[in-house]
């Protein structure tokens, strides 16, 4: 079974600080990778996935992250976070289990981000 | 167009009890997922539906159980309740095709469960 491992509990930064979250998975065939954000009060939402192509991926609020297939790593980063990125982060994997289409995310333990004004 | 919707939102219940909680998807969508939030475990996959059928469960154990009914609407059981049942549980639904894997989850709210 797959796992997926967030390096960091609680990370702080100031506004316009960079920030890069560290996510590992364990499996090792084709997997679907997504980062999930939930804000203060909010449901969770998607912020990008990679599937295939370009290792590199854009998401929403100028949010991008690196596939890298040889470290099992999918790390999140942004250039500068402003205080309303404040939320937590969850990594998650997909690997398409036997049997069609089942569906099932596997995902980390998630990281807090406070960003501070 | 409306989001997942789940209710209630929030539930009490005594040790012993059992409890159903309903998640209406997305339109169109014929995925449904469920998972368990806890601070010490995150999220947990409890089980998958797609056009009534199960197609994937989690390490639950057999006292939750769901179900999707043909309007895509789906409801999950947790029967004999524990203090450890205690969590928030997340709906979400998805336009996954049968065989696509890549597809985004669309989350609920969630039902925030508490056991006494």
């Amino acid at each position: 079974a797959q796992s997926v491992s967030q390096h960091n509990h609680h990370v702080i930064l100031s506004e316009a600080a960079s920030l890069e979250l560290g996510c590992n998975y364990s499996y090792g065939g084709t997997v679907n990778l997504f980062w999930y954000v939930q804000y203060p009060g909010q449901h969770l939402q998607l912020l990008l996935k990679y599937f295939s192509g370009d290792p590199l991926v854009k998401g929403i609020k100028g949010f991008e992250a690196e596939f890298i297939k040889s470290k099992f790593s999918f790390n999140l980063r942004k250039p500068s976070v402003q205080w309303s990125d404040t939320a937590e982060y969850f990594c998650a994997v997909n690997a398409p289990y036997s049997g069609a289409g089942s569906y099932q995310l596997t995902f980390g333990k998630g990281t807090k981000l406070s960003v501070i004004p | 167009k409306a989001g997942v919707t789940q209710t209630p939102r929030y539930l009490i219940k005594t040790r012993g009890q059992q409890v159903t909680l309903s998640c209406s998807p997305i339109s169109g969508h014929r995925s449904v997922s469920w998972y368990q939030q806890t601070p010490g475990q995150g999220l947990q996959f409890l089980f998958e539906y797609f056009s009534e059928t199960q197609r994937n469960k989690g390490n639950f154990p057999g006292r939750f159980s769901g179900r999707q009914f043909s309007n895509s609407r789906s409801e999950m059981n947790v029967s004999t309740l524990e203090l450890g049942d205690s969590a928030l549980y997340l709906c979400a639904s998805s336009f996954i095709q049968k065989d696509a894997t890549n597809e985004k989850l669309f989350f609920g709210s969630g039902t925030q469960l508490s056991v006494l």
